[in-house]
């Protein structure tokens, strides 16, 4: 599995547009990349999943660039029920999934 | 539409007793994940199983540790003559067959066990 690198922490306020970089430097052919949200005890929860270029969904967009040696995740407008931990996933189409220490975001008022 | 289940939420046992961890998936789902999560780590992957079949067990312990996954009732991971180590929330997640992919996951609220 290609190993990933993402900032251990973030800070935003409410509003505020937040873009988490994730490196993955040794991303093979096959590889998509997934983003997966963890609250505060309860489990992870799938954001979004893209291979190139831009993925938007209702809660977040994902932006791959040619090389796909990283991606961003975006969250526009984010409020105080988005403080969370965030988890870059770089993987074929397989069920073992790979999380690290992931980012932990905190919005503040 | 109920999502994935797990119960019990919250696990206490005493060293060498035995942990018996219950995950339902969601309604449809077929595939059945186990994680575990130490204390300030991300997820790491258990075992996987289909009905009545362990798929892949590469991630869990030789030892004490079991996974299964009946015709009928929900998936089991059982944890036998627990060690303070193996303390951490355990989280379960089920994938539906039909999508053909296996990277959306479902996850449940996970059982959090305490050895004492």
């Amino acid at each position: 599995l290609a190993k990933t690198t993402q900032p251990i922490s973030m800070d935003s306020y409410e509003g505020q547009e937040v873009n988490i970089t994730c490196s993955h430097n040794n991303i093979a052919t096959n590889d998509y990349i997934t983003w997966y949200q963890q609250f505060p005890s309860q489990g992870p929860r799938f954001i979004i999943q893209g291979y190139k270029t831009k993925v938007t969904n209702e809660v977040a967009s994902l932006f791959i660039p040619a090389d796909r040696k990283s991606s961003t995740l975006s969250l526009p407008r984010v409020s105080l029920s988005d403080t969370a931990v965030y988890y870059c996933l770089v993987a074929i189409n397989d069920y073992k999934l790979s999380f690290g220490a992931g980012t932990t975001v905190t919005v503040r008022a | 539409n109920a999502g994935v289940m797990q119960n019990p939420r919250h696990l206490v046992r005493r060293r060498g007793q035995e942990a018996r961890l219950r995950c339902s998936p969601m309604k449809g789902h077929s595939h059945v994940y186990w994680y575990r999560q130490l204390p300030e780590e991300g997820l790491k992957f258990m075992v996987y199983l289909q009905k009545e079949n362990i798929i892949d067990e590469s991630g869990m312990p030789k030892e004490r540790f079991s996974a299964e996954f009946p015709k009928e009732g929900p998936s089991i991971l059982r944890i036998q003559q627990v060690v303070r180590g193996d303390s951490a929330a355990y989280f379960c997640a089920s994938s539906d067959p039909g999508t053909g992919s296996s990277y959306e996951q479902y996850f449940g609220p996970g059982t959090r066990l305490t050895v004492t």
